[in-house]
């Protein structure tokens, strides 16, 4: 069975600290990992993976697929309360399957 | 541009009542979804589309039907609601069904079921 596992659950940091989010997978077909940020509504888009050891980055967060060891990171350096939020990631499979974990709750301190 | 509007934003409905969550999309992508999303379950799909004209079911389709008439359209429909499909509704989208485009999902439908 498809599943994605994230970890940790859930995180509280102070502002300034870096973050470490964990996501493996077991999928068949694997095509990307993509990670998304959810606030109060949407999921909102941040990386998709497709390559390993190639690192993504996008101002203070970036994430990183190894295809070998079936797992991704997500990075977040200097953390600010903006960052609190769920983040969720998602293996694709196949022709039209998205597996998400449960997502890891970040509340980040002032 | 709007993306993906869904509506309603909430809705309480009582049980054995019929209900349709809309879902547009103004990006011309190609495949749709309807998600739900549970605490301490996650995100789950119940149905796709990854054209116009054909849908698929996905991990959660008891109680739910779908309909692809045209590319911009995905409404969901709940036959006779149950308090078990209370939960966040969100409908995505994607360039292509292939899993190699990222999901863009609109704000979400909350239904509490009573």
């Amino acid at each position: 069975e498809d599943k994605v596992v994230q970890s940790p659950l859930s995180l509280v940091v102070h502002e300034g600290d870096t973050v470490t989010l964990n996501c493996s997978y077991e999928v068949t077909n694997f095509r990307s990992l993509l990670w998304y940020k959810q606030e109060k509504k949407a999921p909102t888009f941040l990386f998709m993976l497709t390559s390993s050891g190639i690192e993504k980055k996008s101002g203070r967060l970036s994430s990183i697929l190894d295809k070998k060891e079936l797992f991704s990171i997500l990075n977040i350096t200097a953390t600010q309360t903006g960052d609190s939020a769920i983040y969720l990631c998602a293996a694709a499979s196949g022709t039209y399957k998205y597996i998400f974990g449960t997502g890891t709750r970040l509340k980040v301190l002032a | 541009t709007a993306g993906i509007t869904q509506a309603p934003t909430s809705q309480i409905l009582a049980a054995g009542r019929s209900m349709t969550l809309r879902c547009t999309q103004d990006m011309r992508h190609n495949a749709m979804y309807w998600y739900r999303q549970d605490l301490g379950l996650g995100l789950r799909l119940i149905h796709y589309s990854n054209t116009a004209g054909t849908t698929g079911k996905g991990e959660v389709p008891d109680g739910y039907s779908v309909s692809r008439a045209n590319t911009d359209d995905f409404p969901l429909t709940l036959a006779s609601a149950v308090p078990s499909q209370t939960s966040v509704y969100f409908c995505a989208s994607s360039s292509y069904g292939q899993g190699s485009s990222p999901l863009h999902f609109g704000n979400g439908t909350r239904l509490t079921v009573t």
